[in-house]
């Protein structure tokens, strides 16, 4: 398997702009979550899936952060209008539930810069 | 809501020398989770710890899961230039949704060979 795909690496946008990042987790893998990175604030959980439900979204900053999951093989991450301070790296990371354990596999993130 | 502090923020070692960081959640886990993430990657999960007061063993790392499944603590012996990175806990609420993976605060390892 190629792990976890996030798309695009990186991204340049105006402030204002909408801006989408996508990810496919891993074939088989049941959760999804999606991070964000920042030096201040570290690894911050938006919001988690299960079963391509949101289960979780209590960690969205505000109504401009949506994210949808429409089948296990791909979720979306959607930031409209942008901001400055949304700059950040996104992380998208999948898990198998099991008991036990749910270690996650992570993608190599998207660079986010706001101008 | 569950909050996971690591201590130190920031170490700086020489080369060969021990590094140990430790971790505490406001809550109780159901399981504790290791990550290393080297700089501009992305976190890698190292380990799993279950069992209260569980240690195990990779290699120079030791990592350990407190009695009461509060804390844990990861101990690397004789550091090595290719330990970089920042080292992050992470654990899911115990009793609550079983894989809502909450991370620490991370400690950045700094090795000076």
């Amino acid at each position: 398997d190629a792990g976890v795909i996030q798309s695009p690496r990186h991204e340049v946008t105006e402030m204002g702009q909408e801006v989408t990042l996508r990810c496919k987790p891993i074939s088989g893998h049941n959760s999804l979550f999606w991070y964000r990175q920042t030096m201040m604030r570290g690894l911050e959980l938006l919001i988690y899936f299960n079963n391509n439900v949101p289960i979780d979204d209590s960690g969205m900053p505000e109504d401009r952060f949506s994210a949808k999951m429409p089948n296990a093989s791909f979720s979306t991450l959607k930031i409209q209008p942008s901001e400055p301070r949304d700059s950040a790296v996104y992380f998208c990371a999948s898990s198998l539930v099991r008991q036990g354990g749910t270690e996650a596999f992570f993608g190599q993130g998207t660079r986010l810069t706001v101008v | 809501g569950q909050q996971v502090m690591q201590i130190p923020q920031y170490q700086h070692v020489q080369e060969g020398e021990d590094f140990t960081t430790y971790c505490n959640s406001s809550t109780t886990l159901s399981n504790i989770q290791w990550y290393k993430q080297r700089p501009g990657g992305h976190p890698v999960f190292l380990i799993q710890l279950v069992k209260s007061g569980e240690v195990k063993k990779q290699k120079r790392l030791t990592f350990q899961f407190g009695e009461a499944k509060k804390n844990s603590s990861l101990h690397i012996t004789a550091t090595q230039t290719t330990d970089v990175g920042t080292y992050f806990c992470a654990g899911p609420e115990y009793g609550g949704a079983t894989n809502k993976l909450i991370f620490g605060t991370g400690t950045l390892l700094a090795v000076q060979p």
